[in-house]
């Protein structure tokens, strides 16, 4: 069963916009952890916020932020004062368990296509 | 260099071929990780090494074998491959065993784009 799910195949975004994504998980573990990634078209993953299961605060980084809503199971990513560069296919992934249970892998979600359009 | 670095970055390749894919981490991380992306599909775990020991396999074919000398590098030996095996393969290294549920450091190579003709 799907794990992970991004509901959003593409998204078109003004430059300057704020853009929510969104992504929703299923998990029966209380320590897990949420991942977000930006894959631009030369295919590399590129690292953007991380939550934590126990953290009260909702993560930041930049213009990165990411809404945690553990009871409704939602990680959604928000862009502030998007940029072209911004362009590119975002990813939300999930790492369940404790270390020695899941080795730190990750369960990625279908994307979201994000284009930033002048 | 510092990250996590893979090569190539494209290949080539007929299906009677044999060829390697390599990912070296400089992180000092102790697992390493192979996915593949398809088009149109999410990321799928193919292997898991942790501390040099293959933790995990799944269920990829056998014509994908895993290599892990030590805990920098991280090899995927290729052969006799078919054009669906045609995809973005990336290698990611973590730091796993460390204390709280941080994200360990989790971090991706830029990929290898393999095509099978």
């Amino acid at each position: 069963a799907q794990k992970i799910t991004q509901t959003q195949p593409g998204m078109f975004v003004q430059e300057k916009e704020a853009v929510t994504l969104d992504c929703t998980y299923d998990t029966s573990d209380q320590s897990y952890g949420l991942f977000w990634y930006k894959q631009p078209s030369s295919g590399e993953m590129i690292f953007l916020i991380y939550q934590g299961s126990y953290d009260e605060q909702n993560a930041t980084e930049g213009r990165y932020s990411l809404n945690f809503q553990k009871a409704r199971k939602s990680a959604n990513l928000v862009i502030s004062a998007s940029q072209l560069g911004d362009s590119a296919m975002y990813f939300c992934a999930m790492r369940e368990g404790g270390t020695t249970d899941s080795w730190g892998k990750l369960q990625f979600g279908a994307g979201t296509q994000v284009v930033v359009t002048p | 260099e510092t990250g996590v670095t893979q090569t190539p970055r494209h290949l080539v390749m007929g299906m009677t071929n044999k060829k390697s894919l390599k990912c070296e981490q400089h992180l000092g991380h102790n697992a390493m990780y192979w996915y593949k992306q398809s088009a149109k599909k999410p990321l799928e775990l193919m292997f898991v090494y942790s501390l040099e020991e293959r933790v995990e396999n799944n269920s990829v074919p056998s014509r994908f074998s895993p290599e892990c000398p030590n805990s920098s590098h991280l090899f995927l030996h290729l052969h006799t491959l078919q054009p669906e095996d045609s995809a973005l393969y990336l290698c990611a290294s973590s730091q796993v065993y460390s204390a709280g549920t941080g994200s360990y450091g989790y971090t991706f190579g830029s990929g290898t784009r393999l095509t099978v003709v």
